[in-house]
C-alpha cells in the first residue's frame, strides 16, 4: 500500500458544472476525512467518515456538496453547480482511531 | 474563539542556519499537537506529533518540537537547515481526546537561501 491516493490531481471546470473527486485511503484505515485548502490558508475540515458512516459535516459543506464512502473503502466528494468560490485544493486523509492522519496529494479545483 | 496561530507568515533562513517556527493554540485542555510540511505539489507530510509524555519530541528530517503548557505553544525547531527544507509548514491540533478533526494554523512559508 503506497498511501492515500486522490483522483484527479487537477480539475478545471466551468461555473455551474458538477464535479466529482475520488479518494482511496490506506486500506486498513477505517477513518476518512475531507479538508479544503485555499491559497495562503491551512486546510479546513469538511467531513468525516468512520467506515461507511458519515459522522460529521462542517458548516463549510453547503447543500451543493455531498460525500459518500460506500462499503467503507474509497470515498467520493461531489460538488454540484460549482461556483468560483469553490476553487481550492481538496485534501483527503485517512487514519486509524486516535492516530495521525495521512494525507493524499490533493485535487486542485479551478472553477472558471 | 478556539484557534491555532502561526505568527510568522514567511521566514527566510540561510542554509546551515537554525530554524524555529512558532505555534500557539487556544484550547482549554491540552490538545494533541502536530506539525505537517507541505512541499509544492505535494500532500501534507507529518513531521512529528505530541500526545502526552516527554514535552520534547523528535520527528523526521531532523526536526524537533517542544510543548510548553504554560505558554500554550508547540514550536518547531531544526538546528541546521538544508535547501530541501524550503516548504510550507503547518501546525495543527486535535482539540480533545475524543475528537478527530485537525484544526490547522495558516502556515509558515520557509525560504532557504544559499
Amino acid at each position: 500500500d503506497t498511501g492515500v491516493s486522490q483522483d484527479p490531481r487537477h480539475k478545471i471546470t466551468k461555473r455551474g458544472q458538477n464535479v466529482t473527486f475520488r479518494c482511496d485511503p490506506i486500506s486498513e484505515h477505517n477513518r476518512l476525512y475531507w479538508y479544503r485548502q485555499t491559497l495562503g490558508q491551512g486546510p479546513e475540515f469538511l467531513t468525516y467518515f468512520q467506515n461507511e458512516a458519515q459522522l460529521e459535516k462542517s458548516r463549510l459543506l453547503s447543500d451543493r456538496f455531498s460525500a459518500e464512502r460506500p462499503k467503507g473503502s474509497f470515498s467520493t466528494l461531489e460538488i454540484q453547480r460549482t461556483e468560483q468560490g469553490d476553487s481550492a485544493m481538496y485534501l483527503c486523509a485517512s487514519s486509524l482511531p486516535v492516530d495521525e492522519q495521512f494525507f493524499g496529494p490533493g485535487t486542485r479545483l479551478t472553477v472558471l | 474563539a478556539q484557534s491555532v496561530t502561526q505568527p510568522d507568515i514567511h521566514i527566510t533562513v540561510s542554509e546551515g542556519a537554525s530554524l524555529e517556527l512558532r505555534c500557539n493554540y487556544s484550547y482549554g485542555a491540552t490538545p494533541y499537537l502536530f506539525w505537517y510540511v507541505q512541499s509544492p505539489g505535494q500532500g501534507l507530510q507529518l513531521l512529528l506529533k505530541y500526545f502526552s509524555g516527554d514535552t520534547l519530541v523528535q520527528g523526521i528530517k531532523g526536526f524537533e518540537a517542544e510543548f510548553k503548557r504554560s505558554q500554550s505553544s508547540f514550536n518547531l525547531r531544526k538546528p541546521s537547515v538544508h535547501w530541501s527544507d524550503a516548504a510550507e509548514y503547518f501546525c495543527a491540533v486535535v482539540p480533545y481526546i475524543n475528537d478527530y478533526k485537525l484544526s490547522f494554523g495558516a502556515g509558515t512559508t520557509v525560504t532557504v537561501r544559499a
